[in-house]
């Protein structure tokens, strides 16, 4: 199983700046890894798949980098609708498709 | 209107049954593999079954081998997870998503099921 470590588990960011989260994989998951948004009580939103690709109707703030086993998830411009938990997901090698265990984006 | 739309969930006791259903309307069913993903209480998401769009192919997290069961009706557009010998840390919010082979593209709201005496 490849495991999904993401990091940090806590992001404390003002509104307006950037915000860059991480994520690695224990193998190479090629570009095989998306990004999702998750707010309270809402199931998750695909935001980023093929590490890079932004999903439908996604802000160009929301960028993705990487590949093999480290990947980024940055939003350029953090606005208030941004804080939420994310999580990143690989889909090269399963069963499982497993997730990284999520980075809460919080209010400085 | 695309969205998926799950129901079955409830309070059951341990060792008990239950049958959770996913409809989809708004795409063509028949044309994505289907997830079920869960979240127990305050923590992450897990994945824990797929089914091929057939239906023949089938595959489950290890936490969940032998006591799931995932199938579908693409008649009918329906999902659905059968899940027995329910266990304490079975309680999650049950999601269902449709695979767009680039991660899950369409999420349901969401069915709580709750394992306790």
């Amino acid at each position: 199983e490849i495991v999904m470590t993401q990091s940090p588990a806590t992001l404390s960011v003002s509104p307006g700046e950037r915000a860059t989260l991480s994520c690695r994989a224990s193998q190479s998951v090629r570009n095989n890894l998306a990004w999702y948004q998750q707010k309270p009580g809402q199931p998750p939103r695909l935001l980023i798949y093929d590490t890079s690709t932004r999903a439908t109707g996604i802000p160009a703030r929301f960028s993705g980098s990487g590949s093999g086993t480290e990947f980024t998830l940055t939003i350029s411009s953090l606005q208030s609708e941004d804080f939420a938990v994310y999580y990143c997901q690989q889909y090269s090698t399963w069963p499982p498709q497993t997730f990284g265990q999520g980075t809460k984006v919080e209010v400085k | 209107e695309v969205q998926l739309l799950e129901s079955g969930g409830g309070l059951i006791q341990p060792g008990g049954s239950l049958r959770l259903s996913c409809a989809a309307s708004g795409f063509t069913f028949s044309n994505y593999v289907m997830n079920w993903v869960r979240q127990a209480p305050g923590k992450g998401l897990e994945w824990v079954s797929a089914i091929s769009i057939s239906g023949e192919s089938t595959y489950f997290a290890d936490s969940v081998k032998g006591r799931f069961n995932i199938s579908r009706d693409n008649s009918t557009n329906t999902l659905y997870l059968q899940m027995t010998s329910l266990r304490g840390e079975d309680t999650a919010v049950y999601y269902c998503a449709r695979d767009s082979r680039h991660g899950s593209d369409l999420w349901g709201q969401g069915t709580l099921v709750t394992v306790s005496s």
